[in-house]
Formats: structure tokens, sequence, C-alpha cells
């Protein structure tokens, strides 16, 4: 079965350094996520991607986050720079475009920032 | 603003007996739900899904309820095993926007 492929699978940075996360959704899905989990907590979404578009990054912190997906296919998150608060597991999930099309996630990228 | 909620942060079940998982949302335009189960270290498996025109799916062992009248679903899996023991999410979506907003999840332990 075909799978989200996201490295590193570990990360730990220090405090005001930048980072990048590297995502390759399943092939031939149009819409990309990007999800932040804290532990104990829910998915949170930072932004969603349809195809190279962003659709939605309402609840991305602008001042040091940046996603992009210039050809519409593998996206990349970065963080600069990186706040302690940051630290956190960073899921990336695919999905076709149409209703009943669920989410397949990646195993995430573990930041730690230190 | 939590939208949708998992009022249950964990919940224990003997083996062979039925887990249920609930999950509860306030928008009202939601109506598309799916439940993830996710294993330390791994990101989220997609378990099943149910749409705002059926109030029940059933998939092998895992049958998922919804009533929209209590803005409520229910994820039943029956016969609980030790493997099920996770971390289980609900998530909605609605209106075609393809944006899932997920609970805070409840941690499911079957015990043999």
């Amino acid at each position: 079965e075909a799978e989200v492929a996201q490295s590193p699978r570990y990360k730990i940075t220090e405090k005001s350094q930048a980072v990048a996360f590297w995502c390759d959704p399943i092939s031939g899905h149009a819409t990309l996520y990007w999800y932040r989990q804290i532990l104990g907590q829910g998915p949170e979404l930072l932004v969603q991607f349809q195809d190279e578009s962003v659709v939605d990054d309402s609840q991305l912190p602008k001042d040091r986050f940046s996603a992009e997906r210039l050809k519409g296919v593998d996206s990349t998150l970065k963080i600069q720079p990186a706040e302690l608060g940051d630290s956190a597991m960073y899921l990336c999930a695919s999905s076709y475009v149409n209703t009943g099309s669920p989410l397949h996630f990646g195993n995430g990228t573990r930041l730690t920032v230190t | 603003d939590q939208q949708v909620k998992q009022n249950s942060p964990s919940l224990s079940v003997q083996e062979g007996r039925i887990s249920i998982l609930n999950c509860d949302y306030t928008n009202s335009m939601f109506d598309y739900f799916l439940w993830y189960k996710k294993y330390p270290a791994e990101g989220p498996t997609f378990l099943i899904s149910i749409s705002s025109i059926k109030d029940k799916n059933e998939d092998g062992r895992f049958t998922v309820f919804l009533n929209k009248s209590a803005k409520h679903l229910s994820l039943h899996i029956v016969p609980s095993q030790p493997g099920d023991s996770a971390v289980y999410f609900c998530a909605a979506s609605g209106a075609g926007t393809y944006k899932y907003i997920f609970g805070t999840g409840t941690r499911l332990k079957v015990l043999a």
C-alpha cells in the first residue's frame, strides 16, 4: 500500500535555529496537509494545499513558519527561528479531492527544541 | 473553541468485550466524520468513516454510529483485542472544505 513519506523522523535543534521538514504524499493525492500534534492533544491543522495552492493557513504562525508545495507534489515546512514551544510531532497527510476520501498520514517528524 | 471533543482521555476494557469510544461536535456544518488509531511514534491510521446521510457504518469489528440531532458519534469495537490498545482520534469536516478538525483523543487499553 502506498504511503506518505516524511523526513527526518526525529530532529533536535536549539532555539533560534532554522528547521525544515519534508513530505512526499501518495501519488495522485492533490490535497496535502501539515498538522502539528502536541503530546496529549489532537492534531492541529497548520496548512492545507490543493495542488500547489494554499487553501487554508489560518492557524500557521506566519511570522516564523512557512510552507510550500512548488510543483504540487512534495512539500516543505520550515520554522525560523525555532522556539521551545515548537517541540511537537509534525504530521503530513494527503488525500484525493472528494468527499469521502480519508486522510492518509505519514509517520511524522518529532521535533525537540532545546 | 474546541469544535470536536473527546471527553474521555482514557478507557480500559477486558479482551473480548466491547469498547465504546465517544466523540461530540459543535459545528452543525460538519457532514463527514472519521476515526483514526494511533500507535506511539507512528502517524494516525484511518479506521472507518461515516457521512451525515447515514447513521451507522460497519467494517469488520468496527462500527461507527452517528446521532446528528445530538451531534454525537461513537466507535464500537467488538470483540476488543490487545492489539487495539492505542490512542483513538475522531475527526470531522464539512461544507466541502476538506478541512479536518480532530478531537483530543482517547487512550484505549485492552487488558488480556
